[in-house]
């Protein structure tokens, strides 16, 4: 199983364009998750899904949004790309809510010129 | 809203020795759940332990125990038997009552010392 993975690995975008990170799991997974992280900082929580054609927002979604057609897929729009966009990007999943531990993808990292 | 706070930027412990590191968090829900993750420098995040508030023991996993103490707020991981593989940032995480967004404070950098 390749578990969860992120692409790319890398991106710098110009102010004002907008891209799609992608997030692919293949366990099945119901619930899957989007988070940033700023340097030197915790985890931030963009958006989840709970499975197929269900997401929600989490804390800081303004200037993304989520799709969520397939259990497998889970790909986080950028819009409009700011500097304040700057960071690091996981995607995780998990078979379901609560005491299940998430797995986390290896990141993209993006940086907004 | 919950809150979860890691006080501690950066801790140093000696190899071999045992370490704790502080996490609080603020909540009136009954029911709720804590993880703790590391991240070492390769940027990665691994899932360490669990300990949901119904729980009536604290967890452990190998080396990894977690201190619950539920009145106060607490959930302090302790790290037995320091190894230099140990070096990286410790991710305290807040699992709401509905059981679905987790919350993660900022991190402590634990740097082992040979």
């Amino acid at each position: 199983n390749a578990g969860v993975t992120q692409t790319p690995k890398f991106r710098i975008l110009k102010i004002g364009q907008s891209m799609t990170l992608q997030c692919t799991q293949d366990m099945n997974h119901n619930y899957m998750y989007w988070y940033r992280q700023d340097p030197g900082m915790g985890l931030k929580l963009i958006y989840y899904s709970v499975g197929a054609g269900i997401t929600d927002k989490g804390e800081v979604p303004n200037g993304y949004n989520v799709s969520r057609s397939t259990t497998e897929d889970f790909p986080l729009r950028l819009e409009l790309a700011a500097p304040s966009q700057t960071s690091v990007y996981f995607c995780a999943s998990s078979p379901q809510g609560g005491a299940y531990e998430q797995y986390f993808g290896p990141g993209t990292r993006l940086t907004v010129t | 809203a919950q809150k979860i706070t890691q006080t501690q930027p950066g801790m140093f412990v000696q190899e071999k020795e045992a370490v704790t590191l502080d996490c609080t968090y603020d909540t009136s829900d009954p029911s709720y759940g804590l993880f703790w993750y590391k991240q070492p420098s390769s940027g990665e995040m691994i899932f360490l332990i669990y300990q949901g508030s119904y729980d009536q023991q604290n967890a452990t996993e190998g080396r990894y125990s977690l201190n619950f103490q539920k009145a106060r707020k607490s959930a302090n991981l302790v790290i037995s038997a320091s190894q230099l593989g140990d070096s990286a940032m410790y991710f305290c995480a807040f699992l709401s009552g509905g059981y679905q967004k987790v919350t993660f404070g900022t991190g402590t950098k634990l740097q082992v010392i040979p």
